[in-house]
Formats: structure tokens, sequence, C-alpha cells
């Protein structure tokens, strides 16, 4: 993998629903993963910052997985409510580049 | 604590004019970014900044761009004899720390520039 890739592009859930995505980067030179939220009319805000394999953090319902081996991370909501409607990002930054490479997102709709 | 201030927020200007983005990086940040969104992309690194240097400049087009972050005042991105297709929401990002770092980046509002 070359670029940062996200998948699926778009998801459309049930309030209540829990839902994952998922975020691969290129594994060679790793340094870092982060994930944001991107909410309408507003800027990116960091949801984790990523760097150990195995990492797992958490920020209430939401959490993320690492795995810098395969170049994967997945990104889970539980219990999804109307408010989690954003686009998620992930950017990867390879070993002291310095400049983080996005993802194209993957815009998260949840219908009361 | 202030985040990061873009202006103007919105930009429109006719082809062939210049297109002059500001950015005021948060309070005791040293290094800048700049990312462009094209309509329907995502964010596209352009060019990344600290004080008086350009660190890494592998995103920015070859003609018309030019990007600055002089020791005093914002970072500005300079958009030469603009075309439609720079028509696009110009976002700038800044962080504390040094090249290489972990650490997260902080994001402005954005920038829209509309070339008629």
């Amino acid at each position: 993998i070359l670029n940062v890739e996200q998948s699926p592009q778009s998801l459309h859930v049930q309030e209540g629903d829990s839902t994952n995505f998922t975020c691969s980067f290129p594994s060679s030179n790793f340094y870092a993963l982060h994930w944001y939220r991107w909410e309408t009319a507003k800027s990116p805000e960091a949801l984790f910052v990523m760097t150990l394999n195995g990492d797992e953090k958490k920020k209430g319902r939401i959490s993320a997985t690492l795995n810098t081996k395969e170049g994967y991370s997945y990104l889970y909501i539980k219990g999804s409510q109307p408010e989690d409607s954003a686009t998620y990002l992930c950017a990867s930054i390879n070993t002291n580049a310095g400049k983080s490479t996005f993802g194209d997102g993957t815009t998260l709709t949840v219908k009361p | 604590n202030a985040g990061v201030m873009q202006n103007p927020r919105h930009l429109v200007r006719r082809r062939g004019q210049e297109a002059r983005l500001r950015c005021s990086p948060m309070k005791g940040h040293s290094h800048v970014y700049w990312y462009r969104q094209l309509p329907e992309e995502g964010l596209k690194f352009m060019v990344y900044l600290q004080k008086e240097n350009i660190i890494d400049e592998s995103g920015m087009p070859k003609e018309r761009f030019s990007a600055e972050f002089p020791k005093e005042g914002p970072s500005i991105l300079r958009i030469q004899q603009v075309v439609r297709g720079d028509s696009a929401a110009y976002f700038c990002a800044s962080s504390p720390t040094t090249s290489g770092s972990a650490g997260e980046l902080f994001f402005g509002e954005g920038s829209r520039l509309t070339v008629l």
C-alpha cells in the first residue's frame, strides 16, 4: 500500500447500532497514526494518536486499534448516536517525515 | 487560548488575479502545514513550514504557488494568476512538536477560494 486508504467511503446506520471502519497505510517506515473527527462546517479534531503495534485507545464509545506490521487500523463506535455523524479521517506519518498523509475519510450518518 | 486562525474564510478571485491566504498558528506552535481539499476529494498535503524555513514542499504545484512562514507574522499561502482549478478549501494546521514527532495537528477552519 502506497497511500492511506479508508473504507467504506460512507456509512449509514441507525441510532444504537455499533459500527467500524478501516484505515490502511504503508507499514514500512511507520511512525504514527492519527484519527480525526471532522464535523460539517468545522475543522478536523484529533481523536487518537497511536504509535505502537497493538495499541488500543478508547474515548467514551469510540475506540481504535492499530496493527503496524500489516498496516491497518480500525475505528469502532459502540451504540452510535446522531451526534456521531461526521467524517472520520485517518492520517499516517512515516519515520521523521514530519507530514501527515490523510485518507479520504469515512463519512458516517447516524439516523435517529 | 485561540486556536489556529485562518483568513479570509472566503475569497473570490477572477482568473489571473492573486490569492493570499493567511494562517496564524496556535500560540506556542512553530510548525505549520497547508492542505488543500478539492471538491469531492480529501485533504491533500501541500507544504510543511517552520519559522523562516520550508521543510517539505513536495505537495506544492510547481508553478504559481508559494508559501512562507516569516519570523514575525502569519504563514501565507500565495497563489498567483489563479485558474478555476484552484477553487478549493485550503486548510492550515499547526503543531508544537519537532519534525517527526507523533503529535497531532490542530486545524483552522479553512479558507474557501472560489475562482470565477
